[in-house]
């Protein structure tokens, strides 16, 4: 199976709400990054943590690493109608994939008016 | 604004057929990923190529696709024969080396075989 799994498959929130998603992933990894994608569009980079981190912000985004659980959890702060896109994780591993990334199976998150 | 374009955006072919996908990395960029999107198996990584030369295609299917970097401003995905069940999004990224990993997408080719 996928190295990322994510939680939950779908969220539908109102616009100003915070909107939090989750990943886990199986095995050891060098950072963990996360993507959007709007409806037909391809992915956007949103933010990368590294194993040795624990916490990163980018505005309204704030990530955590947990690498003793091998999560992590995105969390978008002040939820705007544009923020409505699918939300993925991503993997590089800690040795054998050079710069690969696996990918979870996404949110779908709403953000409604 | 430097981007990865791929060509071409949408494809309707007949089963059998080849099929071409391009993809123009961003300059400077020395990886490149192509990845396979659908609804039943979500993002799949098919091939990556470092400075041209392609580290790892196990995600491919190798009897009727393959992958190559005639040079550094282009890769090409190619599908012969086409099957239906090649019907997905296929995704072109590149990155830079070293300890940056991100990787930059492009718009996708939506292929549809029938």
């Amino acid at each position: 199976s996928q190295q990322g799994e994510e939680d939950p498959q779908a969220l539908s929130i109102q616009e100003g709400e915070n909107a939090t998603m989750n990943c886990s992933y199986k095995t050891s990894i060098n950072n963990l990054q996360w993507y959007r994608q709007n409806s037909g569009r391809g992915l956007v980079h949103l933010i990368l943590i590294r194993s040795n981190e624990r916490e990163k912000h980018s505005g309204r985004l704030r990530v955590t690493l947990d690498t003793s659980k091998k999560s992590s959890s995105l969390l978008i702060t002040a939820s705007r109608a544009a923020d409505t896109a699918s939300y993925f994780c991503a993997t590089v591993l800690l040795t054998g994939g050079g710069n690969k990334l696996t990918f979870g199976t996404g949110t779908q998150l709403k953000v409604e008016l | 604004d430097a981007r990865v374009t791929q060509t071409p955006r949408h494809k309707v072919t007949e089963m059998g057929q080849e099929v071409t996908m391009r993809c123009q990395p961003i300059l400077g960029h020395n990886t490149v990923f192509w990845y396979r999107q659908t609804m039943m198996q979500g993002l799949e990584l098919l091939a990556y190529f470092r400075n041209r030369a392609p580290l790892d295609d196990s995600g491919m299917p190798k009897d009727r696709f393959s992958a190559e970097m005639p040079d550094a401003t282009l890769a090409t995905l190619k599908i012969q024969p086409s099957e239906p069940r090649d019907s997905a999004v296929y995704f072109c990224a590149s990155g830079p080396t070293g300890s940056s990993y991100e990787q930059y997408f492009g718009p996708g080719t939506r292929l549809t075989v029938t």
